[in-house]
């Protein structure tokens, strides 16, 4: 299997920009999660679906993040318009039912901000 | 809200030798699942070892083991027979039981291991 797969891998871009990350799921799973990771507040949740469905998002910064999950392979993390503060290591993450709950992680996307 | 604590941000150990790293958590949960995750340089977080809580018995993977103390709310991880490739950073998370799908991690801030030759 190849696993989570995350894109772009490193994204530069300038304030005000907007920032689409890319995430597939492994097949057949069924949860998915977008996990932040900074320095100052380590690795966060920001939002997670289960069958495609929002189930808690109360880790989104707010309202210029957002998050779709149009089918089971993939799912997208957009922000508009972009801050310097949002410079931080985006995971997704998704997991089996049956899966005694483990999570299995994409290589993360490295977003810098300028 | 459950919180987890690694009170050490960075430890070292010589390879070969044995190293143990804490965890403590927070959480008024009777059922849940603890994780361990490694991160090497490269970033790719990779599982370690799993723990559910309902299970006296504590979880091995080799080289790895945990301690796992519920009444303490304690989760520590050793590693054995260190090797240089054990070299990252280790985070502690905790997991609710969830119907029908999964529930968030809540992650500690990490424990940076070196393993020197």
């Amino acid at each position: 299997d190849a696993g989570v797969i995350q894109s772009p891998r490193h994204e530069v871009t300038e304030m005000g920009q907007e920032v689409t990350l890319r995430c597939k799921p492994i097949s057949g799973h069924n949860s998915l999660f977008w996990y932040r990771q900074t320095m100052m507040r380590g690795l966060e949740l920001l939002i997670y679906f289960n069958n495609n469905v929002p189930i808690d998002d109360s880790g989104m910064p707010e309202d210029r993040f957002s998050a779709k999950m149009p089918n089971a392979s993939f799912s997208t993390l957009k922000i508009q318009p972009s801050e310097p503060r949002d410079s931080a290591v985006y995971f997704c993450a998704s997991s089996p039912r049956q899966s005694k709950n483990i999570q299995y992680f994409g290589a993360g996307t490295r977003l810098s901000v300028l | 809200a459950q919180t987890v604590t690694q009170s050490q941000p960075e430890m070292s150990v010589q390879e070969a030798e044995t190293v143990t790293l804490s965890c403590t958590y927070d959480t008024s949960e009777n059922n849940y699942y603890l994780f361990w995750y490694k991160q090497p340089p490269s970033r790719q977080m990779i599982l370690v070892i799993r723990q559910e809580a309902y299970k006296q018995q504590n979880a091995t993977e080799n080289r790895f083991s945990v301690n796992f103390q519920k009444a303490a709310k304690s989760f520590s991880l050793k590693i054995s027979d260190s090797q240089l490739g054990d070299t990252a950073m280790y985070f502690c998370a905790f997991m609710k039981p969830h119907q029908g799908g999964s529930e968030k991690l809540v992650f500690g801030k990490g424990t940076k291991l070196t393993v020197n030759p």
